[in-house]
């Protein structure tokens, strides 16, 4: 059974940068059948998607975010990682990662499962 | 991007009774080449991170009771519960898969009356 796992630093000062790893377990993170990604929820509000990544390297992100987002993927670790710069109390939130189903063949995108359990990050002086 | 908007944000249903949820896409999520509508389903209990409930609009992910039904085509959506259950009481969000950026709606509460 896949498992996801968020970790990184819970508290980040403004205008710094975030930097988050999420460690695969119970299956490969080089399946051509994924993106791995990034999702995150704001305290109390609803699920913004912030970028995935395949093993291969194609990588999507969302506009809104794209100047400040990297997402980079260690297959050897079996993890990918999240940074985004410059933080502000408005990228205070739950940080998921998750697995985004893939069609190989058609190209067809797809939906987000599993989940991981999320990690809270708080950004404050 | 494509907006998705759930209604109602909240509400409330006895146990044993009918939810019914709406999502509407700015544009339809219908494609063409394959009849496929591009919509996925969750739902999140508090303090865990949200679980597919559905996808391709009306495919139920494996183990989820059948009392969870989706619907809909296009640009209109539904997510019916039957006969909610205490377990149920979660929030629920829809969330489009047909074009970059991928974006859920707002969510919507289902309590208990």
């Amino acid at each position: 059974q896949l498992q996801l796992q968020e970790s990184g630093p819970g508290l980040v000062k403004p205008s710094q940068s975030l930097f988050l790893t999420c460690t695969v377990s119970g299956g490969s993170i080089s399946s051509s059948d994924y993106y791995w990604a990034w999702i995150r929820q704001p305290p109390g509000k609803g699920l913004e998607w912030i970028g995935d990544i395949h093993y291969s390297g194609s990588v999507y992100y969302n506009p809104s975010l794209k100047s400040r987002v990297t997402i980079f993927v260690d297959t050897s670790k079996n993890q990918f990682s999240l940074g985004l710069t410059f933080v502000t109390a408005a990228d205070t939130a739950v940080y998921y990662c998750a697995r985004r189903h893939h069609d190989i063949v058609t190209g067809s995108h797809k939906w987000f499962d599993p989940w991981g359990q999320g990690t809270l990050v708080t950004v404050s002086s | 991007d494509i907006v998705m908007t759930q209604s109602p944000d909240s509400l409330a249903v006895s146990l044993g009774e009918r939810a019914t949820i709406s999502c509407k896409s700015s544009q339809s999520i219908l494609f063409s080449s394959d009849n496929n509508n591009y919509l996925a389903w969750y739902q999140q209990k508090p303090g865990q991170p949200p679980k597919l409930l559905i996808y391709w609009a009306s495919t139920r992910e494996s183990g989820v009771p059948d009392r969870f039904t989706g619907g809909g085509s296009g640009t209109d959506f539904t997510l019916t519960i039957n006969s909610l259950q205490t377990e149920d009481v979660a929030v629920y969000y829809c969330q489009q898969y047909f074009y970059t950026p991928w974006t859920f709606g707002q969510g919507t509460r289902v309590e208990l009356k």
